[in-house]
């Protein structure tokens, strides 16, 4: 199926340093996600993110958080202080209509 | 409070076998339901899916089976193959929303040869 690419796909940092997640998503596709999967666990929404702007939001998605995707380049998220429970394997998604999402392979985040 | 629900937690079958994977749902306003499939240190792929207008689909060896007056599906996987082996999630769409995905806790497969 359609390709989404994530980098880095591990990454280790001390609490309270910034990191960000980058996204290709598949490049026809209109529709952004970043969703959180902790330990092979299910997988949580995030935030989407269409037109330029966040659509929805979860509790998750706490206030150190941030998206965007600069003039079509790769879709990021931001964390900005980092905390230990925001360690956690993170997959952007991407779909055409908002129905069939395609995933990435994750990124890691180890926070120290 | 879980949304969707997925039993059971882990199945064995064996090879040749058709392993049959539940889903539930609480919400009515559920109106597509993929299901993906994830090996260890990948990201999940999409396997199938289905709107909440049909009660079957088919593709090749998947068939998921849906009762919306239940709010129930099932995955079926037929001829199974230790290449399947893996875990599959359910997840459900919110009509008209943001397109968001809700998950189900996985059922962890492995089919034995």
């Amino acid at each position: 199926g359609p390709k989404v690419l994530q980098i880095p796909s591990h990454q280790i940092i001390d609490m309270g340093q910034m990191v960000t997640l980058n996204c290709d998503p598949v490049s026809n596709h209109l529709y952004f996600y970043w969703y959180k999967q902790i330990l092979g666990q299910q997988m949580e929404f995030l935030v989407n993110f269409y037109n330029g702007k966040v659509m929805e939001k979860s509790k998750l998605f706490k206030d150190q958080f941030s998206v965007e995707r600069p003039d079509g380049s790769y879709f990021t998220l931001k964390i900005q202080p980092t905390a230990l429970e925001d360690s956690a394997v993170y997959f952007c998604a991407s779909s055409l209509e908002g129905y069939e999402q395609y995933f990435g392979p994750g990124t890691r985040l180890t926070v120290l | 409070q879980q949304q969707v629900r997925q039993s059971p937690q882990s199945l064995t079958v064996w090879e040749g076998e058709t392993a049959i994977l539940n889903c539930s749902y609480e919400n009515s306003a559920f109106d597509y339901f993929p299901w993906y499939q994830q090996f260890p240190g990948e990201g999940p792929a999409l396997l199938i899916s289905i709107l909440s207008v049909s009660n079957k689909k088919e593709d090749g060896r998947f068939t998921i089976f849906f009762n919306k007056r239940e709010k129930k599906l099932s995955l079926h996987i037929a001829d199974s193959q230790p290449g399947d082996s893996a875990t599959y999630f359910c997840a459900a769409r919110y009509q008209g929303g943001s397109a968001k995905l809700i998950f189900g806790e996985g059922t962890k497969l492995t089919v034995s040869s």
